[in-house]
């Protein structure tokens, strides 16, 4: 029982252009969210989070947008940069069981 | 340089071999991790430890033993595996065991990939 799902295994983008990466979760009581970005050969590394009192938190480039009702969260990279070519993985905790739930990842290539 | 290293990086066993992966972390932190990745599968959380107490054991096989003799080592010893152990085993460390919620982030070294033939 996946309670955070990334239907998308893989997405392409041209460099320049808008990468849209999104997420599903099942479970209502996940009120903290996190995407971490993976490369070939490393460990993940922390990109960004939103916190469930949000719906959108930027940092540069990346913007991570939240919709409750939904149950969706979506990552948008702009410009995408080559650099960006990445797995990128959903995660999500609770508030008093802060165990990470993550997602099976979705590899972002940008096409240059 | 990342702030949690392991080793080694790759390792081939057989099913009756013993071996151990080591972690370690440079960050100064309290709580450390093993998750485990298996091929288009999310990342499992595996063992957490606080202060070198063992705060979690997602319901792992005994065959996976894990150590943490300080704040800053984490070690998982490997007996009787099968092949479908194969995996990347990540450790992962944070300033605590709320790890991953608002704001305290966790750390990942690079992996180690393990392979049981």
């Amino acid at each position: 029982d996946q309670q955070v799902k990334q239907n998308s295994p893989s997405l392409s983008v041209q460099e320049g252009r808008i990468s849209i990466l999104n997420c599903d979760y099942t479970n209502s009581m996940f009120d903290y969210f996190l995407w971490y970005k993976k490369y070939p050969a490393e460990g993940p590394t922390f990109l960004i989070s939103i916190s469930s009192i949000k719906d959108k938190n930027e940092d540069g480039r990346f913007t991570v947008f939240l919709n409750k009702s939904a149950k969706h969260l979506s990552l948008h990279i702009v410009p995408s940069q080559p650099g960006d070519s990445a797995v990128y993985f959903c995660a999500a905790s609770a508030f008093g069981n802060e165990k990470l739930t993550f997602g099976t990842g979705t590899r972002l290539t940008i096409i240059p | 340089e990342t702030g949690v290293t392991q080793t080694p990086r790759h390792l081939v066993m057989g099913m009756t071999n013993k071996k151990s992966l080591k972690c370690e972390q440079h960050l100064g932190h309290n709580a450390m991790y093993w998750y485990k990745q298996s091929a288009k599968k999310p990342l499992e959380l595996m063992f957490v430890y606080n202060f070198k107490e063992q705060t979690e054991n997602n319901s792992v096989p005994s065959r996976f033993s894990p150590e943490c003799p300080n704040s800053s080592h984490l070690f998982l010893h490997l007996h009787t595996l099968q092949p479908e152990d194969s995996a990347l085993y990540l450790c992962a460390s944070s300033q605590d065991r709320t790890g991953g919620f608002a704001g305290n982030t966790i750390y990942f070294g690079e992996g180690s990939w393990l392979t049981v033939v």
